[in-house]
């Protein structure tokens, strides 16, 4: 069966710091790949895209690489705030290209 | 303007009952989705409408029944509400198919069933 597996443990980690979640994935063939940003009580908001034949895509402190072969897509968040303390939902399309797919989603908690 | 609203927010029942969700989204997207987020804060796909053609059903119980007036509204009927029906439901829209594109989530509706 199609899985999307994220770190289920909660990420602590010091204002700064690098935070890096991991989203590992079995079953797909996907041509893309989104990361999304949920905060308490809101609805998930789209962060960025990659696409199957990008390595890696940057935005301002963002950085996400998407390996096929690993099946893996990391997450990095550079000088990380107590702000980007949040929920990252790893996405990814169906095999029938109609529905996107979330994984459970890791919990950032970034402290000052 | 929001770009995807959705409503009630809230809306606590007692099992047994129909209640409706309604969402519209002013982006001009062709496509729409129901998604169901559990206690376990899983986000699962119910269904997928587009331009106000069912696309996608995901083994949703057919007590569950998404009505697509036209493509900037897609409601959600759902009859006899069971305990387990208890979760947040987010309506969604794309302009593409959504592995193509960014999903606009709406804000959310908290169903409690008593």
């Amino acid at each position: 069966s199609q899985k999307i597996e994220q770190n289920s443990e909660a990420l602590n980690i010091q204002e700064g710091k690098t935070a890096t979640l991991t989203c590992n994935y079995t079953n797909y063939s996907p041509a893309y790949l989104q990361w999304y940003r949920q905060d308490p009580g809101r609805g998930p908001v789209f962060l960025l895209l990659i696409r199957e034949n990008e390595k890696e895509k940057r935005k301002e402190r963002l950085k996400v690489t998407f390996d096929t072969t690993l099946k893996q897509s990391l997450f990095h968040i550079t000088a990380s705030q107590p702000a980007d303390s949040a929920t990252y939902l790893c996405a990814l399309n169906s095999n029938s290209g109609y529905a996107l797919n979330f994984g459970k989603g890791t919990s950032l908690l970034v402290t000052p | 303007d929001t770009a995807v609203s959705q409503t009630p927010k809230y809306l606590v029942t007692q099992m047994g009952n129909d209640k409706s969700i309604k969402c519209e989204q002013n982006l001009g997207h062709d496509t729409m989705y129901w998604y169901k987020q559990d206690s376990k804060k899983f986000l699962k796909i119910m269904f997928s409408y587009n331009n106000k053609e069912l696309i996608i059903n995901e083994t949703v119980p057919n007590r569950f029944s998404p009505k697509s007036p036209d493509k900037a509204h897609l409601n959600l009927h759902i009859n006899s509400l069971e305990l387990g029906d208890s979760a947040v439901y987010f309506c969604a829209s794309s302009q593409a198919g959504s592995g193509t594109g960014e999903l606009f989530f709406g804000e959310g509706s908290r169903l409690t069933v008593l």
